[in-house]
Formats: C-alpha cells, structure tokens, sequence
C-alpha cells in the first residue's frame, strides 16, 4: 500500500521569498514520486517527476525536489517565489512496477503569495 | 490541442438523475484513469481502464457509479441516481501505459447535484 502526506494544507510566502511545499511518502516498493500543480477549475499539470534516476530533480517553472530515502521525503522548493505561483500544489506517489500510473495523491496544499 | 479531452465542464443534476461524463484520451494513449475530488480535498483515484476492459475499479463505489471505455469512443463515466454528495470535480488522466509513471489530466467536470 502507498500513501502521501502533505504537512500543511496552507502556505503562505512573500514574493522573492523561498517556497518549501513538504511532502512525506509511504510505499512497500520503490516510488515513482510526482508534484502537480492545478490553478483554479483547471486541471492538474505536471511540476516534475522522480523515477529512480538522479535525487535531485528540476521540474517548469524554477521547481526542483530531492527524494531522500533516508527521510521518505519529496520536498519541493523554489528559490524565489512569483504572485503567479499562487495555485495548489499536489504530491502523489505510484509503484515502480508493472505498466500501470494509479497515482496516491496527498491532500494537497494552498500556496498563497504576498506582496 | 490533442491533450485529454472532457465534458461536460459543467453539469447541473436534481437528486435522482443520472450524469454522464465523457473523456476522450490524449491521442496515442490507451490507458484511463477516473479519479473524483471532492471539495478541500484531493484527488481520490476512481477506476483505471484500458480498452474495453476495467482493469482496477477498486475506487468506484459500489452501487450508481460505472464506467466503461469502448473500442471506440471515449471513455464514460456514468452516476445513476445522483445524490448531493456525488458534487465533486471528476478529472479523467491517460497515459500511454509502459510504465511512464505519468498521468495527464483533463480540465475536469464539475458536477452540481441539486
């Protein structure tokens, strides 16, 4: 079974300010890991993607996350935040086997970006 | 544009209809996912179909919920008898399958149940 948990379902960061999106992974084989990114009655659109290769992965946009094993962690940051970077951000997570995509999606969370 | 296509975007329904709603997958993909976001929630997966087969509905609910994807067509997904908890947004993904990992996502439907 896989699961994802996203530590808080609010963020809120200045414009210019570093963006830290925490998400924590559960899974009994190794994960392929996503972000996704869905703005207002839209659909959700891929931020990047973590399948075995290199740790550190750069996705659209100036986003970048690191798969720490150690920490079953997926964190995503970005050094420098825009007003339009505003939308909610999903982590999900899907079995490294077979030919399937069932993506495990976390809760979800609301980054808002200040002036 | 050959990204996934759904619609309605919007649908309205009175308690005991029935809605349907239709997704048509990126060109070349023949792998569907349903999955149903409810409000300030995410997105909870529904059911996977290939072709003329359901290959994991372990999400569907039991009773009023279907799904089918024809030879031809798009794929369907269909509530009988809606009631108001089914108002959710169901977003349709495809992919080409071979163990890409990703998904790709329709705009979704928007069902109201009054």
């Amino acid at each position: 079974a896989q699961s994802v948990t996203q530590l808080g379902s609010h963020v809120s960061v200045s414009e210019g300010a570093l963006v830290l999106l925490r998400c924590n992974y559960s899974s009994s084989v190794p994960p392929y890991l996503f972000w996704y990114v869905q703005y207002p009655n839209q659909g959700l659109q891929l931020l990047l993607k973590y399948t075995s290769a290199a740790t550190l992965v750069k996705g659209i946009n100036g986003f970048e996350a690191e798969f720490k094993k150690s920490e079953t962690s997926f964190h995503l940051t970005k050094p420098s935040a825009h007003m339009s970077d505003a939308a909610e951000y999903f982590c999900a997570v899907s079995p490294l086997t077979g030919t399937a995509s069932k993506l495990t999606f976390g809760t979800g969370t609301r980054l808002q970006v200040t002036l | 544009n050959a990204g996934v296509m759904q619609n309605p975007r919007h649908l309205v329904r009175r308690r005991g209809q029935e809605a349907r709603l239709r997704c048509s997958p990126m060109k070349g993909h023949s792998h569907v996912y349903w999955y149903r976001q409810l409000p300030e929630e995410g997105l909870k997966f529904m059911v996977y179909l290939q072709k003329e087969n359901i290959i994991d509905e372990s999400g569907m609910p039991k009773e009023r919920f279907s799904a089918e994807f024809p030879k031809e067509g798009p794929s369907i997904l269909r509530i009988q008898q809606v009631v108001r908890g089914d108002s959710a947004a169901y977003f349709c993904a495809s992919s080409p399958g071979g163990g890409t990992g990703e998904l790709f996502f329709g705009e979704g439907s928007r069902l109201t149940v009054l």
